[in-house]
Parts: C-alpha cells; structure tokens; sequence
C-alpha cells in the first residue's frame, strides 16, 4: 500500500529555475492539498483540488502553479524560484465521504533549497 | 481573524508519565478537530479526532477531550514513551463543508529517560 508519495525528496535549485514537486496517492482520494511548513508559520496551504480539473487558492498561492488532469496526482510548480520559497512541501490528501472525510493523510514531504 | 493556537511551544515529561498537549480555537462553528504528530523529517500523521458532538474520545494510549464552551482541544497521552517524541499539532475543520483544514503552529514534546 503505496499511500502517498512525493518526488523529490530534497531539491536544491537557483533563483529564477522553474521547479515542479510531484505528489502521487493510491487511495482516490477526491482532495488533495499542497502546504508548506516553515519555522514560526506552521502549516501554511498553498493550493488544494477538490476533484480532477478543479483547484483552488490556498492562503499563500503566489508565485505556485497547479495542476490536477489525473485524480492520483496533485503536481505542484514554482514557475520562477525565489529564495523566499525555500521550505518543506508537503502534499497530503482526503476522502470525500465517510465519517472522517476531513481527516488529511500527508506525504513525506519534499526539501527545497532555492540558492 | 480565526485561528487555532497552541499554549505551550515545548512541553518536556518523563518517560512514564502522562502528556497533556493543550490547544484553543477561536472559530466557535469548527464542527471536527484532529491531533496530529509529526516526527523529525516526516510528514504529520495521524493520531486522533474528535466530533464537535463528543467531549472525549480515546484511542490506544492517547484521549482527546473537547470543551466547547471555551473552545478549548487537549490530548493526553498516557505513559509516554520515548517514541512519542515529536511535534504535536491540533487541526480544525469550520462547518459548513468543504474539507480543509487550520492547523495550530504546533508543541515539541521532549520525553526524557
């Protein structure tokens, strides 16, 4: 049971590099969710996707692309790398029925350096 | 605006003995809550959760307690092991659906031997 997987693990780029972090689940689950952590902010959302083809801003969406043509994977672009987007990304994901339909399940996270 | 907080940033105990982690919230029409435990370089997983219509629920060494009136969330850990170790964070969930979800900054239980 693969669950949720993310790809890289570690990144290291350079400012102004386009960037794209993979995020895959088995579970179909409906939604799935990119955050990043960081020292002081917690858990921050990014972007989130209800259903394949439907996504939506989180609460620090800018400078972030996403995209969702298949349910099973969430990947997530940083079009022009800023230092500032040095963080750890984690993808997560949830059903969209059931009795803990909100509870999120996240990925192992991804560890970009942007030079 | 709304938020869920965390009162204690690092919460040290020794082995054996019993972890209270506390978090309040603010948004009184947060209708699902869950505990979250993230261990050094992994992603947050799941601990526990709890409706808004309960006021306890337990699981294997682990209680969350509920108190709406002062919107207040605490987890309690029995016996804490050294494997407990780790960041805590409480998450909450508004009413009216939709499934994401405000997570506290988190607490840092140091379990000493």
């Amino acid at each position: 049971d693969a669950g949720i997987t993310q790809s890289p693990r570690y990144k290291i780029t350079e400012t102004g590099r386009q960037v794209t972090l993979m995020c895959h689940q088995t579970w179909s689950h409906s939604y799935m969710f990119w955050y990043r952590q960081d020292l002081g902010h917690g858990l921050r959302l990014i972007y989130y996707s209800a259903a394949a083809d439907i996504t939506d801003k989180g609460e620090v969406p800018d400078g972030y692309v996403v995209s969702r043509s298949k349910t099973e994977n969430f990947p997530l672009t940083l079009e022009s790398a800023t230092r500032s987007q040095t963080s750890v990304y984690f993808c997560a994901s949830s059903d969209h029925f059931g009795l803990a339909k909100e509870t999120q399940y996240f990925g192992p996270g991804t560890r970009l350096l942007v030079l | 605006g709304e938020s869920v907080g965390l009162h204690l940033p690092t919460l040290s105990v020794q082995e054996g003995d019993n972890s209270i982690i506390n978090c309040a919230y603010s948004n009184s029409a947060s209708d699902y809550f869950i505990w979250y435990k993230q261990e050094s370089g992994k992603g947050p997983q799941f601990i526990i959760d709890i409706r808004s219509n309960m006021d306890k629920r337990q699981g294997q060494r682990v209680t969350v307690l509920l108190n709406k009136t002062v919107k207040h969330l605490s987890l309690q850990i029995a016996a804490t092991q050294p494997g407990d170790s780790a960041v805590y964070f409480c998450a909450e969930t508004p009413g009216g659906g939709g499934n994401k979800l405000t997570f506290g900054t988190g607490t840092q239980l140091k379990v000493e031997l």
